[in-house]
Formats: structure tokens, sequence, C-alpha cells
């Protein structure tokens, strides 16, 4: 079955980075595109971007250019998020969701979620 | 890119159908048949419920229906039950390879 483990919970200073991790597995990773997106608390989902890890393009919202950057190791099946410039208003829990097969522009199966803590 | 507009609460009894609604613009939910929408329950990751404005993935109850006429599009929940208390967000296509989501919509079973 298609699971998305993400990494533990993080605490950051401000104006330090975060790299985020998500782990798939149950279906051959280099054939799904992989998306990121942030939920802050008691705030509404937000699109950050995504990867397609078959061949390492990428697109990114305008909200976050610049300050993200989402990578993949295809050998270990795993997406990364990194945000970097962290800001208190960037504690929010992050997720990946993969996103369906043809141009049906769904996400299916999402990761766990990872919490973010942006705190001095 | 600006939220889709979605209504803060809505509520029901149980048994009752209940109404959401996704309002976008003529370069998303106008120009894209790519809605979906996604349940959340607190402390929960999103799950999906509706893709491509009507359709229901399987292992979802056909109490869930959706619908899009222009510019918006619309969730409804009939024979409301204690369980579908939770988050709900729509999400469309955008173009430009770009995504948007809704502000979310808290639904309450009275």
């Amino acid at each position: 079955q298609v699971q998305l483990v993400q990494s533990g919970a993080e605490v950051k200073k401000p104006g330090a980075s975060v790299k985020v991790s998500c782990e798939a597995s149950g279906y051959t990773f280099t054939s799904y595109v992989m998306h990121w997106v942030r939920q802050a608390p008691g705030q509404r989902l937000e699109w950050m971007g995504w990867i397609n890890p078959g061949n390492g393009n990428t697109k990114y919202s305008q909200n976050f250019q610049g300050r993200v950057t989402i990578t993949t190791d295809t050998s270990a099946s795993t997406a990364y998020m990194e945000l970097s410039s962290l800001r208190s208003e960037g504690t929010a829990v992050y997720y990946c969701a993969r996103e369906s097969r043809g141009s049906s522009a769904y996400f299916d199966y999402w990761g766990q979620g990872t919490l973010v803590t942006v705190s001095s | 890119q600006s939220a889709l507009t979605q209504p803060a609460s809505v509520s029901g009894s149980p048994g009752q159908s209940i109404t959401i609604s996704c309002t976008g613009t003529s370069s998303d939910i106008g120009s894209y048949n790519l809605v979906s929408w996604y349940q959340q329950h607190p402390g929960k990751a999103p799950k999906l419920i509706i893709y491509e404005g009507t359709k229901r993935p399987s292992g979802v109850s056909n109490r869930f229906s959706g619908s899009k006429s222009g510019k918006a599009a619309s969730l409804t929940i009939s024979g409301l039950q204690a369980e579908d208390e939770a988050d709900y967000y729509c999400c469309s296509y955008a173009g430009s390879d770009t995504w948007v989501f809704g502000g979310g919509t808290k639904l309450t079973v009275l």
C-alpha cells in the first residue's frame, strides 16, 4: 500500500533553515509528482510547490519563491522540502502529498505532517 | 495567487444535507475542471473525497457529492453523520503548474 512517512517535529530559531523529508513506499517513486503543502496553526492549507522525481523539475508558489527548495533522493524514494529564513509565522505543519497520475491534478496520498516550530 | 473563497463555517443536524461553496476566478475554477475536495479531522492529514469536481475515490461514501458551475464549485454532504464533523477544503489547479486551496470550512454536526 502507498505510504508517505515524514520526518519528526523540529524546533528552529528565526532566521534558520529546516529540511523536512518524506519517504515514499508502495509505488514507483519516479512516476508521480510530489507536492508540499503548509498549514499554520488554525489556518488554511497553502500550496508550496512540487517536484517531478522522474526528471527533477520543480515549481514553487510565488509566496515561497526564493525561500523553498524541493529535492529528491530517488535511490531512497525520498522527497525533501527545505525552507530558509524562517520567521515566527513559519510555525506550521508541513505535508507532502502525492499528485495523481495523468492530468487530474489532485492529491491522492498525504504524509502524516511534520510540525516545524519557529521560536527564539 | 489568492485563496479560493469558502464560508468559514456551516452546520447541520444529523440526517440533514449541507452544501459548502467554493468560489474562484477565471484563472482557476473558471478555466479548469480540476477541483478537488479534502476532509481534515483535527490533528490529521487531509483526505481526498472528491476530484475532478464530481468524482469520488473508491472507499468514499456516496453521501459526498460535488458540482461545478462557472467559477464556483460546491460540496454537498447528505445524511449528515457525527463523523462528518471536520474541516473541508477545496482546491483547484490554477494554471502554469500551480495550485490554490480554499480558506477552509468548519462543519459542525449539531
